[in-house]
């Protein structure tokens, strides 16, 4: 069955402590593998897609990274707004059209 | 000008009643989708409609039926509510599938 993970669960960093956050997938044959960003109280906003083994996205503090079996979302020197859960999804060639990961809930303490 | 709006934003009922959530977006996509998103926080796909068809209709109860009218609406209609639906609910609509997709704020759901 296609599977998404992510680790860890929740990440408490302080202000200027740049870290990675993991989203890790078992696929029939992966199409895409996209990152959100989740703010409470509010829908998934899109962040990066990610298509092929080597291929790397980056916006502002954020870079996407990916792998034949995972994605990396590094963060560097957050601020206090980046708090918040961040999504991963891949989309197959086979099977389920579009599934999420559990999410990475991210705070950063000012 | 929202692109992908839900009505209503908080929606609180009675088990065994029947609800309905709207969905509508203005992005001019053909795919539109329902997902629901537990206290867990998991985000689930439910339906996905590709020009007013049905093409993916994950293992969810009949009481669940998704109606589009047109490719810029898809509405989801709730009979029987069970205390189990308390959940939000989000709508998302992309170009061609599967592609990006731009999610509504969502709609809260709480069944007494």
């Amino acid at each position: 069955e296609d599977q998404v993970t992510q680790s860890p669960e929740a990440l408490r960093l302080q202000e200027g402590e740049s870290s990675s956050l993991n989203c890790s997938y078992t696929v029939s044959g992966l199409r895409g593998l996209f990152w959100y960003r989740q703010d409470p109280g509010k829908g998934p906003e899109f962040l990066f897609t990610l298509y092929s083994a080597g291929e790397e996205k980056e916006k502002e503090r954020l870079k996407a990274t990916l792998t034949k079996k995972e994605s990396f979302l590094h963060i560097t020197a957050p601020k206090p707004e980046d708090s918040a859960t961040y999504l991963c999804a891949a989309s197959f060639t086979y099977g389920q059209n579009f599934v999420f990961g559990p999410g990475t809930r991210l705070s950063v303490l000012p | 000008d929202t692109a992908v709006s839900q009505t209503p934003k908080y929606l609180v009922t009675q088990m065994g009643n029947d609800k309905s959530i709207k969905c509508e977006q203005n992005l001019g996509h053909d795919t539109m989708y329902w997902y629901k998103q537990d206290s867990k926080k998991f985000l689930k796909i439910m339906f996905s409609y590709n020009n007013k068809e049905l093409i993916i209709n994950e293992t969810v109860p009949n009481r669940f039926s998704p109606k589009s009218p047109d490719k810029a609406h898809l509405n989801l209609h709730i009979n029987s509510l069970e205390l189990g639906d308390s959940a939000v609910y989000f709508c998302a609509s992309s170009r061609g599938q599967p592609n990006i997709q731009y999610f509504g704020a969502g709609t809260r759901l709480s069944v007494l």
